[in-house]
């Protein structure tokens, strides 16, 4: 089973500011199968990006992701109000077990 | 527009059992797979289980084999979750999800709220 670890825990900006998010695997995730979700309280999570680097439908392109093999990032060039929430990587394809990352709460500092 | 709908989650005793329900709409339903995925009160996301769209594959993860049971009514545009055996760790919001054929979770229902508790 694939493990994902997402760092930092809890990331403190202010609205403009850049944020950087890491999710590394514990073996190579096949075919870039790697997706992004974010989750504001009380709702359920909503797909941003898949296949490490594609937008979903609607994402506006201040986020963007990157990476291949073991290390992933998700990008927020300059965040907006609205994305003040908890990202969580996953990982998906073949694999008989889907993953998540443990979570990065991006909070207004 | 695609649409999900979880329902049947509520309080039930540790030893008990429960059947969640999900409502599929705006898309053709026999063509995807689905994914049961659940948030226990202030944690994160833990895949539960997946069906392909023929119910030809299943899975499960480790924590729920054995005692979960995935199905779904393609002429009804529903799928199931039937959860026996439950302990106070199934406490949750469960989420049913479509899957594409990468397995890729694209779209989510608003989740039905389990709580295991005597």
């Amino acid at each position: 089973e694939i493990v994902l670890t997402q760092s930092p825990g809890t990331l403190s900006l202010s609205p403009g500011e850049r944020a950087t998010l890491s999710c590394r695997a514990s073996q190579s995730v096949s075919s870039s199968y790697l997706a992004w979700y974010q989750q504001k309280p009380g709702q359920a999570p909503r797909l941003l990006i898949y296949g490490a680097s594609s937008r979903a439908t609607g994402i506006p392109d201040r986020f963007s992701g990157s990476g291949s093999g073991t290390d992933f990032t998700l990008t927020i060039s300059r965040l907006e109000p609205e994305d003040f929430a908890v990202y969580y990587c996953q990982q998906y394809g073949s694999s008989s077990r889907l993953t998540f990352g443990g979570g990065t709460k991006v909070e207004i500092k | 527009e695609v649409q999900l709908v979880e329902s049947g989650g509520g309080l039930v005793q540790p030893g008990g059992s429960l059947r969640l329900s999900c409502a599929a709409s705006g898309f053709t339903f026999s063509s995807y797979s689905m994914n049961w995925v659940r948030q226990a009160p202030g944690k994160g996301l833990e895949w539960v289980s997946y069906i392909s769209s023929s119910s030809s594959t299943i899975y499960y993860a480790d924590s729920v084999k054995g005692r979960f049971t995935i199905s779904r009514d393609n002429a009804k545009n529903s799928l199931y979750l039937q959860m026996n055996s439950l302990r106070d760790e199934d406490t949750a919001v469960y989420y049913c999800a479509r899957a594409d054929y990468t397995r890729l979770a694209d779209y989510w229902g608003q989740g039905t709220l389990v709580t295991v508790s005597s």
